[in-house]
């Protein structure tokens, strides 16, 4: 089993819609929890992090992790045809060290 | 510059032919990144330095590639013997690594074709 699995689309949806994008990761030793988002031919910027379980909200972003089913969500609220790109979620233990990356998920919004 | 800079953009270049890649960090960044992303597949890390030593480079594929660092800042990564499985891109990354997330910034990439 692969250290972090995303499914790779590509996610087409229309704009408005809700957006849930998705990770799940083995290694439990996992503390942090981060998104990039990569537009094409760019590379990837951090759009949001959690640390341990629970939520977080950034404008019209929530990150949520459930350590306990090691999964973790992204969920994109009104999507905007800006957001096409693809998002790749990056868990790390704690102190510091390489971040694992998943394959990322293309996320498609239609005008 | 602002951002981590990359060069060349694009390069392609024949079976078998040396090519070295450089990566520019964001200033006063003490941890640098190289990472490669080909068609389809995710970012597969290759090498990380911090300051001028490269405490893991467990992901170099295999003795064709190298990568060393200078001064603390630019960064060359070299592959000998090009293959055209190397045909990707490879991304550098720069962090203040140690403070607050580690959050990784990125160049655009070097888009290497192998022909």
């Amino acid at each position: 089993q692969k250290e972090v699995e995303q499914d790779p689309g590509p996610l087409s949806v229309p704009e408005g819609a809700i957006v849930s994008l998705n990770c799940t990761y083995s290694n439990s030793a996992f503390q942090y929890f981060m998104w990039y988002r990569q537009y094409s031919r760019k590379g990837p910027e951090l759009l949001m992090y959690t640390y341990s379980s629970g939520n977080k909200e950034d404008g019209r972003f929530t990150a949520q992790v459930d350590k306990s089913s090691k999964y973790i969500s992204l969920f994109i609220r009104d999507s905007q045809p800006s957001d096409s790109a693809t998002y790749l979620c990056a868990p790390r233990p704690s102190g510091y060290s390489t971040l694992t990356f998943g394959k990322g998920t293309m996320l498609l919004v239609s005008p | 510059g602002a951002g981590v800079s990359q060069s060349p953009s694009n390069k392609v270049t024949e079976k078998g032919k040396d090519v070295e890649l450089r990566c520019d960090p964001i200033s006063g960044h003490t941890a640098l990144y190289w990472y490669r992303q080909s068609l389809g597949q995710g970012l597969e890390f290759l090498i990380y330095f911090q300051g001028n030593s490269a405490p893991d480079k467990s992901g170099l594929p295999s003795d064709r590639f190298s990568a060393e660092r200078t001064g603390g800042s630019v960064s060359t990564l070299t592959i000998q013997r090009t293959q055209q499985e190397d045909s990707a891109v490879y991304l550098c990354a720069s962090s203040l690594r140690g403070q607050g997330t580690g959050e990784l910034f990125f160049g655009e990439g070097s888009r290497l074709t192998v022909l």
